[in-house]
């Protein structure tokens, strides 16, 4: 089955800092997508971008399919974005389960 | 419904005992994912619906687990004679299906095992 990478595994940002968060997949994808797991446990949809760029705010996201990793970027970043992202893909003809990686762990400080 | 909703919330109960987790997804989705997040870990995939496919029951991790999708619908996850490993939050999506469609994440059960 496709395997997920995430990197880094845990960050600290000062609040105002960017950052980049990578995904890496081992095969070509249908589907894939960016969350955001609040310390609540809440899971938020970011992005659906199985390939292509788009931008909501001070989030964007990138997916080079053909080189199979996505990169999701905050930029100035503030205390609420801290908690876990978590990218997951899927493939339809194995399936279509959605297959998560094992997140970034983000905890930006005041 | 607006968004997937789960119930119960949380659920404490005692080593043994059955338990039935509850999932009504978004209405017109036709795919139905439960997974399981233990303390401080990632998501475990348990069971996929796929409209009137077989389930892909490969995640399910005992016997003791099993789920059925009622009317292609609400899906209940039934753990039977719990025990203390299976505390963690369980997490139920939907979606339209075919795996290249969006999907969205209900609250969560929390399931306690004491």
């Amino acid at each position: 089955g496709i395997q997920v990478e995430q990197s880094p595994p845990d960050l600290i940002l000062q609040e105002g800092a960017n950052s980049t968060l990578r995904c890496n997949f081992s095969d070509s994808v249908n589907n894939l997508q960016w969350f955001h797991q609040n310390p609540w446990g809440q899971l938020i949809n970011l992005f659906y971008i199985p390939s292509g760029t788009k931008q909501n705010g001070r989030l964007s996201a990138t997916t080079v399919a053909t080189e199979r990793y996505s990169l999701l970027y905050i930029s100035s970043s503030q205390t609420t974005d801290s908690g876990v992202y978590f990218c997951a893909v899927c493939r339809y003809n194995q399936g279509g389960k959605l297959i998560f990686g094992q997140g970034t762990e983000l905890s930006v400080k005041p | 419904g607006a968004g997937v909703s789960q119930s119960p919330s949380n659920k404490v109960t005692e080593k043994g005992k059955d338990v039935e987790l509850r999932c009504d997804p978004i209405s017109g989705h036709t795919a139905l994912y439960w997974y399981r997040q233990s303390l401080g870990q990632g998501l475990e995939f348990l069971i996929y619906f796929q409209g009137n496919s077989a389930p892909d029951k490969s995640g399910l991790p005992s016997d003791r687990f099993s789920a059925e999708r009622t009317g292609g619908s609400v899906s209940t996850l039934t753990i039977q004679r719990t025990q203390q490993e299976d505390s963690a939050v369980y997490l139920c999506a939907s979606s339209f299906g075919q795996g290249n469609t969006e999907a969205f994440f209900g609250q969560g059960t929390r399931l306690t095992v004491v």
